[in-house]
């Protein structure tokens, strides 16, 4: 099975603070994702990578930060955090290549409250 | 433009109803992937069915079936007999040929399967 984890559960901020979230895969999934989820707004993709040190921004990639310096860990970093990013962070990961359509798998989310 | 639409925000029933979700999308693109997920209370979204533009045999996995039509542009979803543990929201997605980092969600039915 797909297993896709995530460091935290629940986490508790200030504003102003760097946070990290991590998100780890381990079926050598090439692409991870990571989205937010908040009510009435449905899921949102904030960036992406394809590969190892390579990334691109997805919809709503302001305020947010990625790193992948390893193929199976995808980190997403809030530079400093501010109250409007209190949400749900929800990281996926897929097979490579943007020709096919494949399944994203996701990870059990971490929701972030920023205070 | 690319869209998929949930028009039922939440749906009730009673245990052992049947209950179909509905889900339309819009794609100009002949190659496409339709995808339901289920996100339980805990939070991760579980992936339930993947289903490519030119698959329309409809699918069965035990309570939970699949109805696809290209002519109505539709993908929905029915669960026979629903019990308390089907409780969830459900999403419809959809991605595109060659853009497989995109995946494009529906908002969500939630359903609440009374006992």
């Amino acid at each position: 099975d797909v297993k896709v984890t995530q460091s935290s559960r629940y986490l508790v901020k200030r504003t102003g603070e760097k946070v990290f979230l991590e998100c780890v895969q381990d079926m050598d999934h090439e692409n991870m994702f990571w989205y937010r989820q908040d009510p009435g707004l449905g899921l949102r993709l904030i960036y992406f990578s394809y590969d190892v040190k390579m990334k691109e921004k997805g919809d709503i990639p302001e305020g947010y930060s990625v790193s992948r310096e390893k193929k199976e860990r995808f980190s997403l970093i809030l530079e400093s955090a501010s109250t409007n990013q209190t949400s749900m962070y929800l990281c996926a990961s897929s097979f490579g290549g943007r020709a096919s359509g494949e399944t994203q798998y996701f990870g059990p989310g971490t929701r972030l409250l920023v205070l | 433009a690319q869209k998929v639409t949930q028009a039922q925000t939440e749906i009730s029933v009673v245990e052992k109803e049947d209950v179909t979700l509905d889900c339309v999308y819009e794609t100009r693109d002949t190659t496409y992937y339709l995808f339901w997920y289920k996100q339980p209370p805990s939070g991760e979204l579980v992936f339930l069915i993947r289903r490519n533009s030119f698959d329309e045999q409809n699918e069965i996995s035990g309570r939970y079936s699949w109805n696809f039509q290209k002519s109505t542009s539709s993908f929905n979803f029915t669960i026979t007999a629903s019990q308390v543990v089907d409780s969830a929201v459900y999403f419809c997605a959809l991605s595109l040929e060659g853009q497989g980092f995109s995946f494009i969600f529906g908002k969500g039915t939630r359903l609440l399967v009374k006992p």
